[in-house]
Order: structure tokens, then C-alpha cells, then sequence
């Protein structure tokens, strides 16, 4: 099946400092890719959509120029974080559909999450 | 506008007993309706979907969810749960409309008890 990589699985960082978060999918090609947020014990919260060689798609309120979204290939995706401050500290996942498929319906296959801790 | 509700924030249920977690949804024509799981500090898992076609569909571990155009729910059981399948878990539906995203649940927390 569809495998969607991310790294790191969990980070620490300073109050001030920008943390990059890597999402790669493994064996397919994915022209989009999504970011989400998750609160503990909530659902997941749709960030951003990431176009491939275009720029990303933000949902409403979520900054641009804090979630800075790069997708540089049809297998990799990048958020990076800039000026984290504690309140940043969340799980970040990103997930990627199976586009190019006669069938594709947009199954959507998550990456395993990265931790955030801003300190 | 797309929907979908999980009215349950916890399902408690034996080990060996069958297992129901509801789902219901709302979007305009027909819908893609997905189910996946999520252990704990991981990302999410596909469990299932329902895109045209038989009702019941069967997938990982298992489980199955049977699609009701009527009720417009699309409830995830299985026959005999195991401790294993204690997670969240979270119901997504999306239109047939490339222009609609994929809507997530807030998520049903399953507690099988040995």
C-alpha cells in the first residue's frame, strides 16, 4: 500500500527558533499533499493544502508566514515552522492521495505525525 | 456544505463482543465515506472506504461498515472485538466534487476491556 514518511517523529526547540518538517511519499507521486494539526484529544485540523510547484493553499486563519509550506517534488513536502512559540506545540501530520489512478478517489494516506514541543 | 458527526466520544465494549462506532454525514449528491484509525503518537491508518457499490464493505483487521444512503450513516463494526482495536477512530467523508476536501470527524475513542 501507499507509504507517507515523515521526520522528524518528534522535536524540541527553543522559543524564537524555525523547525522543519519533512512529509515524503515512498512509493507513489502525489501532487498534493495536506498538512494538519491535532490537538490532543481532538480531530484533525486542516492547515494547508501543498501544490506541487505552485504555492500552498491556507486554510482560514491558520498564517502563511508562520507555516511556511515548500513542495519541491512530486515526492516531498516541507513545513517549517518560523519563530515557534509554545503555543505552536502540536502533532503535525501530513497525508497525500493517490492521484494518477483510475480510480483514485482521494484516499488520503498519513504520514506517522511529528511531535512539536516548543519550549 | 459537507458534515460528518461522530456522536459518540467513547465506545466501551467487551473483548469478544461485536463492536459498533457511528458515523453519520452530509454532503451534497453522492459521497466518499472513509474510516481510519489512530494509535497512539502515530498518524492515521486507512481502515476502510465506501465509494459506489455494494453497501457492506470489508476492510483492514477485520472490521467492515455498512453504508446507508437513507439514515446517511456509515457505521464501522466488527464481529468480535479484540483489546488490539482500542484507538481512535475517525469517520471522513468527501463529495464527488474534486473541488471539496476530505471532512474529518472529531473522532470516537474505542475502549475494548479485556
Amino acid at each position: 500500500g501507499a507509504v507517507v514518511s515523515q521526520h522528524p517523529s518528534w522535536v524540541i526547540c527553543k522559543s524564537g527558533t524555525s523547525v522543519k518538517i519533512e512529509c515524503r511519499s515512498l512509493d507513489f507521486q502525489a501532487t498534493t499533499m495536506f498538512w494538519y494539526r491535532q490537538f490532543p484529544k481532538q480531530s484533525l485540523m486542516l492547515m494547508a493544502t501543498s501544490n506541487e510547484g505552485s504555492k500552498a493553499t491556507y486554510e482560514q486563519g491558520v498564517e502563511k508566514d508562520k507555516f511556511l509550506i515548500n513542495h519541491a517534488s512530486l515526492t516531498l513536502s516541507t513545513l517549517t515552522v518560523t519563530s515557534a512559540h509554545p503555543e505552536d506545540s502540536s502533532f503535525y501530520i501530513c497525508s497525500a492521495g493517490e492521484e494518477g489512478l483510475v480510480e483514485s478517489t482521494d484516499t488520503q494516506y498519513f504520514g506517522p505525525g511529528t511531535r512539536l514541543t516548543v519550549l | 456544505a459537507q458534515s460528518v458527526a461522530q456522536p459518540e466520544d467513547q465506545v466501551n465494549v467487551a473483548e469478544g463482543n461485536p463492536l459498533t462506532v457511528k458515523c453519520t454525514y452530509s454532503v451534497s449528491g453522492n459521497p466518499y465515506l472513509f474510516w481510519y484509525v489512530q494509535y497512539p503518537n502515530r498518524g492515521l491508518q486507512f481502515l476502510l472506504k465506501y465509494i459506489t457499490g455494494d453497501n457492506l464493505v470489508k476492510g483492514s483487521y477485520g472490521f467492515e461498515a455498512e453504508f446507508n444512503k437513507s439514515q446517511t450513516s456509515f457505521h464501522l463494526k466488527k464481529p468480535s472485538a479484540l483489546v488490539s482495536d482500542s484507538a481512535l477512530y475517525f469517520c471522513a467523508v468527501r463529495s464527488m466534487n474534486r473541488d471539496d476536501k476530505i471532512i474529518f470527524g472529531k473522532g470516537t475513542r474505542l475502549h475494548i476491556l479485556p
